[in-house]
């Protein structure tokens, strides 16, 4: 059961928009559209963002949307704030009833 | 609203067992629509999914832990539970309990909605 592939980082300016990528497997993301994005503030529990892929939560802004395309999943935050700087993690429902998640990616507000 | 709390002991020795517990409050961890889970997190590293269990006896297990881990739940205390034992350094991590739905009447099917702060674990002897 290997990690999700997640870029180390990624940035941007305020109002800007970044793309975070997920690359998985036929066997997680390829196979199900079970993916949830999660950010997290340092010193903080992480917070879901996005689930089965495309959906938000109740209370997340719509700044935030997904998509998949294969084997990988994206998070997009559009009309970036200062308060969107976090690490954000994919996470995918995989064969045998499994999860996992990608390593992370810390995103920079400019 | 549904709160989580992680409970435990900060500090385990190598080839001990470590043994934690999350208490749910603001709702009952019997319900066929949810899972209760543990992720962990290294110091410096990222999350890592650790297993789930169901109040109708489902539980899915990291394969790479599942010779060392037992999760259950203790329906009359509204609890979850996890062991992990011969634990090494390598276990050293935050441990998180959460939430994740489990059928598609669940708010968030197949994520987690709902997470403890975190307990920060470390083996050392």
């Amino acid at each position: 059961q290997s990690a999700l592939t997640q870029p180390p980082s990624a940035s941007g300016s305020p109002g800007q928009s970044v793309t975070i990528s997920c690359s998985g497997t036929s066997s997680d993301v390829g196979a199900y559209d079970y993916v949830s994005w999660y950010q997290e503030h340092p010193g903080q529990a992480p917070k879901l963002i996005i689930y089965e892929v495309t959906k938000r939560p109740s209370g997340v802004p719509d700044r935030f949307s997904g998509s998949k395309s294969g084997n990988t999943a994206s998070l997009t935050v559009s009309g970036l704030q200062a308060e969107d700087e976090a690490d954000y993690y994919c996470c995918s429902f995989a064969d045998r009833n499994t999860l996992v998640f990608g390593g992370g990616t810390k995103l920079t507000v400019l | 609203q549904l709160q989580l709390q992680e409970s435990g002991p900060g500090q385990v020795k190598p080839s001990e067992t470590l043994s934690l517990s999350c208490a749910v409050s603001g709702g009952s961890v019997i319900s066929e629509d949810y899972y209760w889970g543990w992720i962990r997190q290294p110091p410096g590293g990222g999350l890592e999914w650790i297993g789930n269990v169901c109040s109708n006896g489902n539980k899915f297990y990291r394969p790479s832990l599942s010779t060392r881990l037992s999760l259950s739940m203790d329906t009359s205390r509204n609890q979850f539970s996890l062991r992990l034992t011969s634990v090494t350094a390598a276990d050293t991590a935050v441990y998180f309990c959460a939430r994740r739905g489990r059928t598609i009447s669940s708010p968030t099917f197949l994520a987690f909605d709902y997470w403890g702060q975190g307990i920060l674990v470390t083996v050392s002897s």
